[in-house]
């Protein structure tokens, strides 16, 4: 069952605007990791962003911000100021049972978004 | 440099044949993960492991298999029973639990011929 959900298959966005990229997910372990990652062309993974379940603030990473709203399960990433390198594709991920269980460490992908940045 | 480090970044295998993906890490990371990705989709998780000599099966295991002999080594052999693996596979390593990200490597880009 897909368990992390990226509804927005492409976007756009205009150089220096800001851009918010949907994700939500389902659960029922209560401790849980949320992750943001870019894929430019080349294939590669970077790492953008981490929110634990239990965190009590949203996380900020420069320009990206996680706004993580708990009881609707969702965590979009926020990237301010679009600058032209950030078009990429970008997923969402979660990693479940960090405190043990039978999905301990089971670290699973949306399908992502397409991000485009016009000069 | 610390790192981890995916053989050969293209691959080329003949219907019917099975073939092994390299993974290695010296990160000294306890987890360690294998993704499927096919063109302009996400990434779809084929095993993962937490431990040596422990694997687990993620959503598209048939017609794959794994071993973790070593903390170090992640091999993902694609067999024969698996119908349509031409894609770009991923590995990734991490700490295992808490805020730790799991760093990926360069892929290796499977094309049955």
């Amino acid at each position: 069952a897909q368990k992390i959900t990226q509804t927005q298959p492409g976007m756009f966005v205009q150089e220096k605007e800001a851009v918010t990229l949907d994700c939500t997910y389902d659960t029922s372990d209560p401790s849980y990791g949320l992750f943001w990652y870019k894929q430019p062309s080349s294939g590669e993974m970077i790492f953008l962003i981490y929110q634990g379940s239990y965190d009590q603030q949203n996380a900020t990473e420069g320009r990206y911000s996680l706004n993580f709203q708990k009881a609707r399960k969702s965590a979009n990433l926020v990237i301010s100021a679009s600058q032209l390198g950030d078009s990429a594709m970008y997923f969402c991920a979660m990693r479940e049972g960090d405190a043990g269980g039978t999905s301990y460490g089971k670290l699973t992908f949306g399908q992502g978004t397409i991000l485009t940045v016009h000069p | 440099d610390g790192g981890i480090t995916q053989s050969p970044k293209y691959l080329f295998r003949k219907e019917g044949q099975n073939v092994t993906l390299s993974c290695e890490q010296n990160l000294n990371h306890d987890a360690m993960y294998w993704y499927r990705q096919d063109p302009g989709q996400g990434l779809r998780l084929i095993y993962y492991s937490q431990i040596v000599n422990d694997f687990q099966k993620g959503d598209i295991a048939e017609g794959y298999s794994v071993s973790r002999e070593k903390k170090e080594s992640f091999p993902l052999t694609v067999t024969s029973a698996q119908k349509n693996p031409t894609a770009f596979y991923l590995c990734a390593s991490s700490i295992g639990r808490g805020p730790t990200e799991a760093f990926f490597g360069q892929g290796t880009r499977l094309t049955v011929v």
